[in-house]
């Protein structure tokens, strides 16, 4: 079964400073890997997906990841953090044939500080 | 704002009892799955509807049942409830059931049980 691991439940930065989230994923059949984010008190949000087109990713809000099957890492990374980007972000996964049925990980709490 | 609508927002149950969650998909998509997100964890998924049948279903015991009705909402049962069955229940819904259909969350349910 497929499954996604975040390491670090919590990460601090400092406003401008470069954001990463980590994500590595298990799976023995090429998978389909997302990034969400949920803000407090609402559903989460589409930040981009990886569907093999291309190994680095751009999504909303300035956000990309890199997919790097040597190391089975779907990093999540943005250059400088802004306030705004204070929430929980959520990688998922599913496989080919799986559909959209999303396996989550337990998410990081990413918080800016000034 | 994804167009999905989910009812009530927030309810308090007494342990045995049963609830009713109610979602109304984004306008045009036939596809509704719901997901139950427990406190500091990521989202489960539970099951997923297309065009009125179950498409799907997680590690979720059969307490946990659901209905999607001609006009693609969703309703979420879940009886005899249980403590730990308390969490935010989110409702997604996308235009199909491929990887490549994007789901889109409402704000979710907040059911506590006590």
């Amino acid at each position: 079964a497929q499954s996604v691991t975040q390491l670090g439940s919590h990460v601090s930065v400092s406003e401008g400073a470069l954001v990463l989230l980590r994500c590595n994923y298990s799976s023995s059949v090429p998978p389909y890997l997302f990034w969400y984010v949920q803000y407090p008190n609402q559903g989460l949000q589409l930040l981009l997906k990886y569907t093999s087109a291309a190994t680095l990713v751009k999504g909303i809000n300035g956000f990309e990841a890199e997919f790097k099957k040597s190391e089975t890492s779907f990093h999540l990374t943005k250059p400088s953090a802004h306030m705004s980007d204070a929430a929980e972000y959520f990688c998922a996964v599913t496989l080919t044939g799986g559909g959209n049925k999303l396996t989550f990980g337990t998410g990081t709490q990413l918080k800016v500080e000034l | 704002e994804t167009g999905v609508t989910q009812s009530p927002t927030h309810l308090i149950k007494t342990r045995g009892q049963q609830v009713t969650l109610r979602c109304s998909s984004q306008s045009g998509h036939n596809t509704v799955s719901w997901y139950q997100q427990a406190l500091g964890q990521g989202p489960q998924f539970i099951f997923q509807y297309y065009r009125e049948e179950e498409n799907g279903r997680g590690n979720f015991p059969p307490r946990f049942s659901g209905l999607q009705f001609p006009n693609y909402s969703s309703e979420l049962n879940v009886n005899a409830l249980e403590l730990d069955d308390s969490a935010l229940y989110l409702c997604a819904s996308s235009s199909g059931t491929g990887w490549e259909n994007t789901i889109y969350f409402g704000e979710g349910s907040w059911l506590t049980v006590v």
